[in-house]
């Protein structure tokens, strides 16, 4: 069965320090798709990068990368320089064909980032 | 601007009582989907719908029940029979894979005294 695991449930850095959530998957198939998403205090999960199984190009944008490692099943998230506005839950989640069918993701427990100024 | 809208934002309820949680999208997605969310349980699947008039159970369909009659709307009642419905509760869609990633509304929070 597909799995995700964040290991860190909290992190907290200060302001303008580099930090690194980690994610690591569990699937049987080999075309997956991986995502991640932030989660404000308002509640709304907001969309951030989605990444199928045979594109492991590291990707960039902004303050933003990813680095996704088939060999070690992970795909972790890495924020430079944080701000304050970066605080937030973070979920990293997996979308595969468990069970002859692509219907639904499935979540890590998140990771809670506090950016204190 | 298209998107999904979930009201009430905070939703009050006595013990015993059912509810029902609104879910309406404008995406003119196929598929929508219900979670819910516990501090430090991440977020769990309830109910999910691919097309209309058809819904199956998620990881943790007991005390839950859904409908969906239009393609726009997949509203969640939270049943007596749930015995720890106060939650978060997020509504969310997608074009019909999961492949393309979900769009997911602001969601409402469930206080049952």
């Amino acid at each position: 069965a597909q799995k995700v695991t964040q290991a860190q449930t909290e992190i907290s850095v200060v302001e303008k320090e580099d930090v690194t959530l980690d994610c690591v998957y569990e699937t049987r198939d080999t075309t997956y798709y991986l995502f991640w998403y932030k989660q404000p205090p308002s509640g709304e999960l907001v969309f951030l990068i989605r990444r199928n199984s045979f594109d492991e190009q590291n990707e960039i944008s902004g303050r933003y990368s990813w680095n996704f490692q088939k060999s070690t099943s992970s795909f972790n998230f890495t924020i430079t320089a944080s701000q304050v506005v970066d605080s937030a839950v973070y979920f990293c989640a997996l979308s595969d064909y468990s069970g002859g069918s692509n219907y639904k993701l499935t979540f890590g427990k998140g990771t809670l980032l506090t950016v204190n100024p | 601007d298209g998107g999904i809208t979930q009201s009430p934002k905070y939703l009050f309820r006595k013990e015993g009582q059912n509810v029902t949680l609104s879910c309406e999208q404008n995406l003119n997605h196929d598929a929508m989907y219900w979670y819910r969310q516990d501090p430090g349980q991440g977020l769990r699947l309830i109910y999910y719908s691919q097309i209309v008039n058809d819904f199956q159970k998620g990881d943790i369909a007991e005390g839950y029940s859904v409908s969906r009659e239009k393609k726009e709307s997949f509203p969640l009642t939270v049943t007596s029979a749930q015995k720890n419905p106060t939650a978060f509760y997020l509504c969310a869609s997608s074009i019909g894979l999961a492949n393309y990633g979900y769009t997911f509304g602001s969601g409402t929070r469930l206080t049952v005294v």
